[in-house]
């Protein structure tokens, strides 16, 4: 199981950009990439998927580079909304087990 | 996207009786569920991995005689509390997936907040 490692937590103002790292040296080849956001008391919300390279949706960007031992959640302008918990999970099908790290707290201050 | 349905979102219940959780994946087949449970400002830990039709895989630490899991069908799974007590009082939460390909995601349910008094 690829273990991933984040920062504890992270502080921002509204309107910034704000990138958010974590490493997973031991990915497999057939791994995935997975960043989750997570409020109080809610189930994680998926966020962006990516394998290799770059992935971007309405909401995030996700970079991988070539080794993909590490991936960067990019988060453009955030708001004070944005302030949450936010995973980065490493998985591949076949029902193998998902396992949580600690997760990056993201403060967002007006 | 996926929707995952959890039901209780919360619960209270005395101390020494069970409590059920469901868990269904609306709009497709899960083939694996996962279940965890979250103490506060913590992260999620693994309980137990259930496939559907077969028993589930627990992890080290968890109680399989006191967390009974059943995966009947592939829209439905539950967690069932028994002879609850107060430190079994946390935030349990499932997810699934249709684990069909390899980059499937996993959605999750929106957590049911157990209290045992």
């Amino acid at each position: 199981l690829a273990k991933t490692t984040q920062p504890i937590s992270m502080d921002s103002y509204e309107g910034q950009e704000v990138n958010i790292t974590c490493s997973h040296n031991n990915i497999a080849t057939n791994d995935y990439i997975t960043w989750y956001q997570q409020f109080p008391s809610q189930g994680p919300r998926f966020i962006i998927q990516g394998y290799k390279t770059k992935v971007t949706n309405e909401v995030a960007s996700l970079f991988i580079p070539a080794d993909r031992k590490s991936s960067t959640l990019s988060l453009p302008r955030v708001s004070l909304s944005d302030t949450a918990v936010y995973y980065c999970l490493v998985r591949n099908t076949g029902g193998f087990k998902t396992i949580f790290g600690a997760g990056t707290r993201l403060f967002v201050k007006a | 996207g996926a929707v995952v349905s959890q039901h209780p979102s919360w619960v209270i219940c005395k101390s020494g009786t069970s409590v059920k959780i469901e868990c269904r994946s609306l709009d497709f087949q899960a083939t694996t569920m996962f279940w965890y449970r979250q103490f506060p400002k913590q992260s999620l830990m693994l309980m137990a991995t259930s496939n559907e039709g077969s028993k589930a895989t627990y992890e080290q630490g968890v109680e399989k005689d006191k967390f009974l899991i059943n995966h009947a069908s592939l829209t439905l799974s539950t967690l069932t509390v028994t002879s609850a007590h107060p430190e079994d009082s946390s935030f349990y939460i499932c997810s699934a997936s249709g684990d069909r390909e390899a980059n499937e995601k996993l959605f999750f349910g929106s957590g049911t907040q157990l209290s045992v008094l």
